[in-house]
């Protein structure tokens, strides 16, 4: 079946660090791939998507890769904010198959000190 | 403008005690309609969706239950919580079927069973 495999948390970094955070998955047809984060203690925000090969997903200064080739999507950020602190989850939508659920990672928590 | 609601935003219930959460969208029609479970360390794991009124399907088997009475509107529910239902509990809208289309989520019930 359908997985997402993200890096391990926990991740801390100093304001103005780069970011990093690896997702690969494992999917049959042509899913689609986001990242959400979660803010303490709210729901899910979708932070970006990216719904073919090659596509680039950005907002608020992340980006991601869909890099079919090697099934990955990280996330990435040039220059962290102590406001970017919270839960981040790499997921998919695959278009073969079930495509009524997204799979999730288990997330990576990252905290960013001032 | 859509929005999603879900109530209580946190539960205290006693082992073997009935559970019953609920979610309603608001502006917008026939939304595809998802409950998600968070337990602590672990990822977001798809529990329940549903297509339509009275449409639920299961992804997990468990002693949880979903139900959809109004095309906005979905209920979880338990006839006896277990100690391992405590979670942070998800509700998610999505349009449409296609692997694109991402899913909206509410706030999130903070559910603990002692």
């Amino acid at each position: 079946g359908d997985s997402v495999t993200q890096m391990e948390g926990p991740v801390t970094l100093s304001e103005e660090a780069f970011l990093t955070i690896n997702c690969t998955y494992t999917a049959t047809g042509y899913p689609s791939l986001f990242w959400y984060v979660q803010y303490p203690g709210e729901g899910l925000q979708l932070l970006l998507k990216a719904t073919k090969a090659d596509d680039k997903g950005s907002n608020k200064g992340f980006e991601a890769t869909y890099r079919k080739e090697t099934t990955s999507f990280h996330l990435e950020k040039g220059s962290v904010q102590v406001s970017d602190s919270a839960v981040y989850f790499c997921a998919l939508m695959n278009s073969g198959g079930s495509n009524y659920k997204l799979t999730f990672g288990k997330g990576t928590l990252l905290t960013v000190n001032p | 403008s859509q929005t999603i609601h879900q109530w209580p935003a946190t539960l205290v219930q006693p082992v073997g005690s009935p559970l019953s959460l609920e979610c309603t969208v608001e502006g917008t029609s026939n939304p595809n309609l998802y409950w998600y479970r968070q337990a602590a360390g672990r990822g977001l794991q798809l529990l329940f969706y549903s297509v339509g009124i009275g449409q639920i399907s299961s992804e997990v088997p468990q002693n949880l239950s979903a139900s959809r009475p109004q095309d906005r509107q979905f209920i979880l529910s338990s006839k006896k919580l277990l100690l391992s239902d405590s979670g942070f509990y998800l509700c998610a809208w999505s349009l449409g079927l296609a692997a694109y289309n991402e899913q909206f989520f509410g706030p999130g019930t903070r559910l603990t069973v002692l």
